[in-house]
């Protein structure tokens, strides 16, 4: 059974980084077929996908937040990372890290999701 | 950019057949899935690929995609289904898009 667990600070202060790492266990990230992706939830509000990399290094972002993004992977730990720039209140929300599944062509689909992780944006 | 639109809420009483519905621009034409989230919980995939149920998920769920519309029916709800139910689409050319969610009470 794949898990993912998000880690990494709970408090950023505005127009610095936010970082986080996605720990996984029960599986390796250094497979094909799977893409490892962060997404993150406005409290009470709906979803939003920020992107995924593959363990090749590729990386897909959302077009809408794609100059401040950045996704990194380590195999050799089973981890992968966000970092996002500049950030504002607007970015204080749920991270979750999830695994991505092919299922048919570039279509792929949510199936392992880590607790996620809450990131307050203040001084 | 594209966009999806559910309905902020529906009710059904237990043994009833809920319909969640969720509305984009040939939304037919791209594939459709569905995430069921209980509160203080992490997303489940319920439906994907429009109408495949993952392992393990229970055959009341069920899903179709047409036109404009995709549907999320749930019948027989039964009291651990109340959640809110989030609708995402994919194309090669939108990014992965989720809708504004529906939330599912049971009376």
């Amino acid at each position: 059974q794949v898990q993912l667990q998000e880690s990494g600070p709970g408090l950023v202060k505005p127009s610095q980084t936010l970082s986080l790492t996605c720990t996984v266990s029960g599986g390796s990230i250094n497979f094909p077929g799977y893409y490892w992706t962060w997404i993150r939830q406005h409290p009470g509000k709906g979803l939003e996908w920020l992107g995924y990399i593959y363990y090749s290094g590729s990386t897909y972002y959302n077009p809408s937040l794609k100059s401040l993004v950045t996704i990194s992977v380590d195999t050799s730990q089973n981890q992968f990372s966000l970092k996002l720039s500049s950030v504002t209140a607007a970015d204080s929300a749920l991270y979750y890290c999830a695994r991505a599944r092919q299922v048919v062509g570039y279509y792929y689909v949510f199936d392992y999701w880590g607790q996620g992780t809450l990131v307050t944006v203040s001084s | 950019s594209y966009e999806l639109t559910q309905a902020p809420s529906v009710s059904v009483s237990p043994g009833q057949t809920a319909s969640i519905t969720c509305s984009g621009d040939k939304l037919g034409d791209k594939y459709a899935s569905w995430y069921q989230q209980k509160p203080g919980q992490s997303p489940v995939l319920v439906i994907y690929q429009d109408t495949k149920r993952p392992s393990g998920i229970p055959e009341r769920f069920s899903g179709s995609n047409s036109g404009n519309t995709a549907t999320l029916t749930i019948s027989g709800t039964q009291a651990m289904d109340e959640a809110d139910y989030y609708c995402q689409a994919w194309d090669s050319s939108i990014p992965y898009v989720f809708g504004t969610g529906t939330k599912v009470t049971v009376l």
